[in-house]
């Protein structure tokens, strides 16, 4: 039973480029969740989302980012026209269900972005 | 808004030692209170979580205690070992609505010296 796969591991884009980052969560889980990790910050959540809907964005920069989970395929995490203040690694996690007293999130390995 | 502290910022212990990372939250009304290990360029383990109505939890060497009146959480690890290496990670999980949203601290960088 794989766990959370998400893909590139490392990525580099130059300034104005666009970086899609992909996760695909374990199986049977229809709940992902993305976050960031600058350096020397903690995990910061960014989205939730289920299948075809975005449940929480709160965390979501209001310009150049986007993120969707659709019927088929992977989660996609868009950054558009990246600066250097993007540079991080993205993290992406998926449960069973959407929260609650007893339920962890199963993270993946990350993605390594980094901005020229 | 939830604030997570992790006191120490790293730790270094001779391996066998028992330690003690600290962990704080600002907002006591969570649903439960996790704790991660985090090894270089790898993503996130789960090694316990405390529902917030327990005081604890054991998971083999590992201990895990919180105390939601003070906001605080502490995780023991015994008999430490040179791969117990690894950053720690203290996340509070959401409150209502929110409660699938981690609210992760910068974490507890533990090395175990053979």
């Amino acid at each position: 039973n794989a766990g959370v796969m998400q893909n590139p591991r490392h990525l580099v884009r130059r300034r104005g480029q666009e970086a899609r980052l992909r996760c695909s969560p374990m199986k049977g889980h229809s709940h992902v969740y993305w976050y960031r990790q600058l350096p020397e910050e903690g995990l910061k959540f960014m989205v939730y989302l289920q299948k075809e809907n975005i449940i929480d964005e709160s965390g979501m920069p209001k310009e150049r980012f986007s993120a969707e989970f659709p019927k088929e395929g992977p989660s996609i995490l868009r950054i558009q026209q990246v600066v250097r203040g993007d540079s991080a690694a993205y993290f992406c996690a998926s449960s069973p269900t959407g929260g609650g007293f007893q339920e962890t999130q199963y993270f993946g390995p990350g993605t390594r972005l980094l901005v020229l | 808004k939830q604030e997570v502290t992790q006191i120490p910022a790293a730790l270094s212990v001779p391996e066998g030692e028992n330690l003690v990372l600290n962990c704080s939250f600002t907002d006591s009304a969570i649903y439960n209170l996790q704790w991660f290990r985090q090894d270089p360029g790898k993503g996130l383990t789960s090694l316990l979580l405390i529902q917030s109505s327990q005081r604890e939890q054991t998971s083999g060497r590992l201990n895990a205690s919180l105390d939601k009146s003070s906001g605080r959480s502490t995780l023991y690890i015994a008999a430490s070992q040179p791969g117990d290496s690894a950053t720690y990670l203290c996340a509070a999980g959401g409150t209502g609505a929110g409660s699938y949203q981690l609210t992760f601290g910068k974490g507890t960088k533990l090395s175990v010296i053979p």
